[in-house]
């Protein structure tokens, strides 16, 4: 069964630093890995998809890597800013058509 | 224009009552779902339709009803409600089953 982790649930940085943030699956047979952003109160925000024969994807400030054999991706964030704060989830898809979770990262990005 | 809009933000009723939430997406795709966050923030997957057929049904309660009219709409029909079903729930989109999903803001519903 499919188990998705992130780390570290919750994070606050400075403004202006590089940071990365964690996911890891259990099982290395996905379809693909996309990461999201929740605002409190809101929904989500797709950040980046990564497809399972690619290594990684850029979007602006946001760079994320998939490393299937070890069962990892990670979120690079550039230059962070206080709009970057908020929840970070990363999901799965796996077997059967289903997005499996993490339960997210909080980032808070300190002025 | 909002993408993939859901009514109401917040549904505040009595347990026992039966309620709708009703999804819209503008974006001409294929697949729609709801998803249901509990309170420690997982995303839990509950229906899953593309083109207008059933594609995932997971272990929900039968109170919980799917109904997709068309392939733009995706409404979630829960009868008898009871304090468990207090979370948020997402209706999402994509324009095949494994493509980016694209999100409401979510559905508050609270059980008194």
């Amino acid at each position: 069964k499919q188990e998705v982790t992130q780390i570290p649930a919750a994070l606050s940085v400075p403004e202006g630093e590089n940071l990365v943030l964690n996911c890891s699956f259990t099982d290395s047979a996905i379809y693909n890995l996309q990461w999201f952003r929740q605002d409190p109160g809101k929904g989500l925000t797709s950040l980046l998809l990564i497809q399972s024969s690619q290594r990684e994807q850029t979007s602006g400030r946001l760079n994320a890597s998939l490393d299937k054999s070890s069962g990892r991706s990670t979120l690079y964030i550039a230059a962070s800013q206080p709009g970057d704060s908020a929840t970070y989830l990363c999901a799965v898809w796996g077997s059967n058509y289903q997005l499996i979770w993490g339960a997210g990262t909080k980032l808070i990005i300190k002025p | 224009d909002t993408a993939v809009s859901q009514t109401p933000k917040y549904l505040v009723t009595q347990m026992g009552n039966d309620k709708s939430i009703k999804c819209e997406q503008n974006l001409g795709h294929d697949t729609m779902y709801w998803y249901k966050q509990d309170s420690k923030k997982f995303l839990k997957i509950m229906f899953s339709y593309n083109n207008k057929e059933l594609i995932i049904n997971e272990t929900v309660p039968n109170r919980f009803s799917p109904k997709s009219p068309d392939k733009a709409h995706l409404n979630l029909h829960i009868n008898s409600l009871e304090l468990g079903d207090s979370a948020v729930y997402f209706c999402a989109s994509s324009s095949a089953v494994n493509q980016p999903q694209h999100f409401g803001d979510g559905t508050r519903l609270s059980i008194l």
